[in-house]
């Protein structure tokens, strides 16, 4: 059974940026898509994009398209999230998510990582 | 301000049922299948229902979500204290380029 394991916590200053991973054990990504999603304290949850390590495409949220870069290493089984112009607003926990996820639509959500706690603080 | 709007809140005794509410409109719920998660803090969120009222394997007959035009429910029957969580609604949005939403969580306790 597949386990998707993430990368520590991680604490930036403000301008910077963070590339959390998310590393598939027990398996591979197959033909699922790799979610982002995020919790910021106190609110709930956001998604951020998808990537499907197969095919190598990615969708994102219109929100984070200028900031956030997904990839994948099929070979490898793990994914990334790469976030740019880090701002104290991107304090949050940082979910992957197994999906499968098309050019019209997303399925649910049934594997998640851990989560990882990137803090931003100057 | 999240797309699916829910309930900040709900309440139940031991035993009770209880329901919880998703408000969306035509280019989410409306046209789209719903899915619920279950979120203990500091824990992964876990997939309770998907496809409006499947549950995944080990997920428990209490547990049973419904739809009905652009709202959705899940209920909670035979009430237990480890269900004591946040719960939130997600969808396809068909908007902006298309996108998955989620309501902004309903925080379950059991009294």
């Amino acid at each position: 059974q597949v386990h998707l394991v993430q990368s520590g916590a991680e604490v930036k200053k403000p301008g910077s940026s963070v590339k959390v991973s998310c590393k598939a054990s027990g398996g591979t990504f197959s033909n699922s898509a790799i979610n982002w999603v995020r919790q910021a304290p106190g609110q709930g949850l956001e998604w951020m994009g998808y990537i499907i390590p197969v095919l190598g495409t990615a969708h994102y949220a219109q929100k984070f398209q200028d900031r956030v870069t997904l990839s994948a290493d099929k070979s490898t089984g793990i994914a990334h999230m790469h976030m740019t112009g880090l701002r104290a607003e991107d304090t949050a926990v940082y979910y992957c998510a197994r999906g499968y996820c098309s050019s019209t639509s997303c399925r649910e959500f049934d594997r998640w990582g851990q989560g990882t706690l990137v803090t931003v603080s100057s | 301000q999240s797309v699916l709007t829910q309930p900040p809140s709900a309440s139940g005794t031991p035993g009770q049922r209880v329901t919880i509410s998703c408000s969306g409109s035509s280019s989410n719920i409306g046209d789209n299948y719903v899915y619920w998660y279950q979120h203990l803090p500091g824990t992964a969120p876990k997939l309770l229902i998907y496809r409006n009222n499947q549950r995944p394997s080990g997920v428990p007959d209490r547990f049973s979500g419904s739809k009905s035009g652009t709202s959705a429910s899940l209920a909670i029957s035979g009430l237990r204290s480890e269900d004591e969580a946040d719960y939130y609604c997600a969808s396809w949005d068909d908007s902006l380029n298309g996108r998955v939403v989620f309501g902004g969580g309903t925080k379950l306790t059991v009294l």
